[in-house]
């Protein structure tokens, strides 16, 4: 009964291509988030979700597109893949933030290459 | 600069060592700050947080944070393998968000 979890574990694809990473928490929190880390490990954010509505959007590429169908899922849609877009991307959920985000839980992450 | 800055290592050390990983962070504002841990190929996880200044102790494991110098710490006693792993700090921006540093990878060498 894993808490978060991601599919696809890995993604290769083409420049160009139009590709999907889904995500699914069963702890029933009320926020969600994607982050790309990148090949020095450099961890950031690039949305957040809380009860389906967008909270955090940071400088991401329009290509890049989140969405949630309900609280306890959020996918990533990216359009026209580019070489800078490989990289693993994690899903996380964590409790109504209020004002105090400490615990983060994390997927195992989507290993994607862009070829 | 970066909000957080972190040295990425890598860190080598034999077993039982004490381990020292440390980072800066440039807003004053900063209120909590958290070491997470990733394994290899892994999400990473919380290991413990603290709140403002002072020091946090959990087994083997003490967090300590200076807010006059911005310097967050964590130290690891009796370094085993099973601690061999990235390391990251992070602290909060306002609610809703955190911000890593770059993660130490650390080896404990048996």
């Amino acid at each position: 009964d894993t808490a978060v979890s991601q599919t696809p574990k890995y993604l290769v694809t083409q420049m160009g291509n139009d590709k999907s990473i889904k995500c699914e928490q069963n702890l029933g929190h009320d926020t969600m988030y994607w982050y790309k880390q990148d090949s020095k490990k450099f961890l950031k954010i690039m949305f957040s979700y809380n009860n389906k509505e967008l909270i955090i959007n940071e400088t991401v590429p329009n290509r890049f597109s989140p969405k949630s169908p309900d609280k306890a899922h959020l996918n990533l849609h990216i359009n026209s893949l580019e070489l800078g877009d490989s990289a693993v991307y994690f899903c996380a959920s964590s409790q109504d933030p209020g004002p105090l985000v400490t615990e983060q839980y994390f997927g195992p992450g989507t290993r994607l290459t862009v070829t | 600069q970066k909000e957080v800055e972190q040295d990425p290592g890598p860190l080598s050390v034999p077993e039982g060592a004490i381990v020292s990983l440390n980072c800066t962070y440039s807003n004053s504002a900063f209120q909590y700050f958290m070491w997470y841990r990733q394994y290899s190929r892994k999400g990473p996880e919380l290991l413990m947080y603290t709140y403002s200044s002072g020091n946090k102790e959990d087994g083997r494991f003490t967090a300590q944070v200076d807010k006059s110098s911005k310097y967050i710490s964590l130290f690891i006693r009796d370094s085993q393998p099973s601690d061999s792993a990235t390391y990251l700090c992070a602290t909060d921006w306002g609610a809703q968000k955190l911000v890593f540093g770059q993660g130490t990878r650390l080896t404990i060498n048996p």
